[in-house]
């Protein structure tokens, strides 16, 4: 099995921070790393796929980097709509592995 | 636009197979990934399984002894089938489908379901 540790799992920040989200692989997975955001309630919404490819529509401010295993999420200036929780998800050899959330609350 | 509709029943009692479909439009299901995800109430989102097209499917490892995941293509539909649930099962249950790399994924809104007596 792969795990994913995702840290941390909650954090507090203002608007106009800058926040890093890291996912860390069991094992290797190349670029096969998804990153999502879910807002109470809602569906997840898919803001990188392949690492570091923002989907189009996002929010420039929000970029993925990292291959192998370690991954990072990095939001530049912290928007009030960008207060929600984020995972990570893996899909490498035909296996999908959630990280475990991190939730970015209001400082 | 594919669009993705969970249905099933809301309240499954413990021991019993939770059963869910999901009703595809807008596309055919001729290729593609599609799974399950779900999500207890107040945690994080937990991979089921994948079915790729052709049959192939793959489960999570701690729920692979209780899981099976069909797809009936002349009626697009993907079917869910978690055996001798727990209150633990208890969660928001998402249909999903995907392409190899992610670039295109559609949601259903997902359908919670509970396990109680």
């Amino acid at each position: 099995d792969i795990q994913m540790t995702q840290s941390p799992s909650a954090m507090s920040a203002s608007v106009g921070d800058r926040v890093t989200i890291t996912c860390r692989a069991s094992q290797g997975v190349g670029d096969h790393l998804v990153w999502f955001q879910q807002k109470p309630g809602k569906v997840p919404k898919r803001l990188i796929f392949a690492a570091s490819s923002l989907q189009s529509g996002v929010p420039s401010r929000f970029s993925g980097s990292g291959s192998g295993t370690e991954f990072t999420l990095t939001i530049n200036s912290l928007q009030p709509e960008d207060f929600a929780t984020y995972y990570c998800l893996q899909h490498h050899n035909y296996q999908w592995t959630f990280g475990q959330g991190t939730k970015v609350e209001v400082k | 636009q594919l669009q993705l509709q969970e249905s099933g029943p809301g309240l499954v009692k413990p021991s019993e197979t939770l059963s869910l479909t999901c009703t595809v439009s807008g596309g055919s299901m001729s290729s593609n990934y599609w799974g399950w995800i779900r999500q207890p109430p107040g945690k994080g989102l937990e991979w089921i399984g994948t079915l790729y097209s052709g049959g192939r499917t793959y489960y999570s490892p701690s729920l692979k002894s209780r899981v099976t995941i069909s797809a009936d293509t002349s009626k697009n539909q993907l079917s869910l089938n978690l055996s001798f649930v727990t209150a633990a099962d208890t969660a928001v249950y998402y249909c999903v489908t995907h392409t190899w790399n992610f670039a295109s994924d559609y949601w259903g809104q997902g359908t919670l379901v509970t396990v109680s007596s």
